[in-house]
This record gives C-alpha cells, sequence and structure tokens, in this order.
C-alpha cells in the first residue's frame, strides 16, 4: 500500500522552540508540498519542492522553512513557533504524468498545538 | 489569481438519494480536475479524477467535466450516511508537472439515515 508517512499525529510545542515536521513517501513521486488547514479556511499551500534540494514558496511560507535532501524525505521547519502557527500540517506527494501535475496522495497529518 | 470555487453547505440528503457537488474554476488553461473526500480529522482521499470533458463513472461516483463553463460536479447515487464529509475540488494547471493544484475550501455533504 502505497504511503505518506508523518513522523506524528499530535505535538505540542512551546511559543519560540524550533520544531521540525517530518514526511517520508514511498511512491518515488516527484513533487512534495506542505500544507496547513484551519477550518474556513481551507487547505493553504505553505511549501513545496519538485526535485531533491529544490522548493518553492507557496502562498504562506512566512515563519516557515523545508529541507528536502533526499527525494522520499520532505521536512518542514517552523524557526520559532508561535501561537498562530497553531493547525493542522498535511504533507502531500504526487507524481508528474503527462506533463501534468498528478493527484495528491496525503499523509495522515500532524495536529500541531504551539502553548 | 487562479481560483477554485464551492459551496461550503452544508449540503443535506436523504439516504438513498443523490448527492451534487458543484465546483467552478477560473483559470481556462486548467487540463486536470480532481475530488478529494476529507471526513472530520482526517486527510483528504483522493476518489474521482477527470481530464475530458463529459461523464466518467466509477461505482456510485460520477465526475462530469465541461470546460467551456469552467464547472466540475461530482455526484454520488444512492447516498450512504458514511458518504457525510468534505469534498473539496481540485484544478490542475496543465501549465507542466511543478505547478500545484488549486483546491476549493470544500463542501459540507450530510447523509440524513
Amino acid at each position: 500500500d502505497v504511503k505518506v508517512t508523518q513522523s506524528s499525529r499530535y505535538l505540542v510545542k512551546r511559543t519560540g522552540e524550533k520544531v521540525f515536521l517530518e514526511c517520508v513517501q514511498d511512491m518515488d513521486h516527484e513533487n512534495m508540498f506542505w500544507y496547513r488547514q484551519d477550518p474556513g479556511l481551507g487547505l493553504r499551500l505553505i511549501y513545496f519542492s519538485y526535485d531533491v534540494k529544490m522548493k518553492e514558496k507557496g502562498d504562506i511560507p512566512e515563519g516557515y522553512s523545508v529541507s528536502r535532501e533526499k527525494k522520499e524525505r520532505f521536512s518542514l521547519i517552523l524557526e520559532s513557533a508561535s501561537t498562530n502557527q497553531t493547525s493542522m500540517y498535511l504533507c502531500a506527494s504526487s507524481p508528474i504524468l503527462h506533463g501534468n501535475m498528478g493527484g495528491y496522495t496525503f499523509g495522515s497529518g500532524t495536529r500541531l498545538t504551539v502553548v | 489569481q487562479k481560483e477554485v470555487e464551492q459551496n461550503s453547505g452544508p449540503l443535506s440528503v436523504p439516504e438513498g438519494a443523490i448527492a451534487s457537488l458543484n465546483c467552478t474554476y477560473s483559470d481556462r488553461g486548467s487540463q486536470s480536475f480532481f475530488w478529494y473526500r476529507q471526513y472530520s480529522g482526517k486527510s483528504p482521499e483522493l476518489i474521482m479524477f477527470i481530464y475530458s470533458n463529459g461523464d466518467k463513472e466509477d461505482g456510485r461516483f460520477t465526475a462530469q467535466l465541461n470546460k467551456a463553463s469552467q464547472y466540475v460536479s461530482l455526484l454520488i447515487r444512492d447516498s450512504q450516511p458514511s458518504d457525510s464529509a468534505t469534498y473539496l475540488c481540485a484544478s490542475g494547471a496543465g501549465v507542466s508537472g511543478n505547478t500545484p493544484l488549486v483546491f476549493g475550501k470544500g463542501t459540507r455533504l450530510s447523509v440524513i439515515a
């Protein structure tokens, strides 16, 4: 069964801490994404990567950074966690099909609470 | 700004009825369209995708695409209480394989037993 695995299901961190969210996919997908999802705001793209060591800013990159050292792993870093970063974080991956973005496979999500 | 619009709902239908979920998109160059189901507290799950004008059927689900009207729909026949979830519509730009999908905010469906 193909999978996108996020390292933590629930996480509680203190304001100012550096937070690492890890995501691993086993489908050899080129593209990987980090979203956050908040009630009423839908999915908001933070960063994405279409190749190893490549990264692109999404709609809301402020306060976040990413790392993709290997094709299967995409990490999201909160440099200094703040309470407004309390959210559900979703990692996804997708293939490139016929030159187009394929459908995403999402991880199970990490619910992060910053106190 | 590329957008995908969905009615937020909730859309309530009785068990056994047809549920019709609709979505419009702003980017006329969009080539691929996806429907995701998301149960409360869970992550989205891909249930249908469509690339060509017309209908695509998979079990109780039918996706419909009308590129001239920039309109995508998802029909769920014989709706079950287990279909109660939020349904997200997404479009792919078709420019390259590196352009992220554009998601709507979702429509909440409630199937009443």
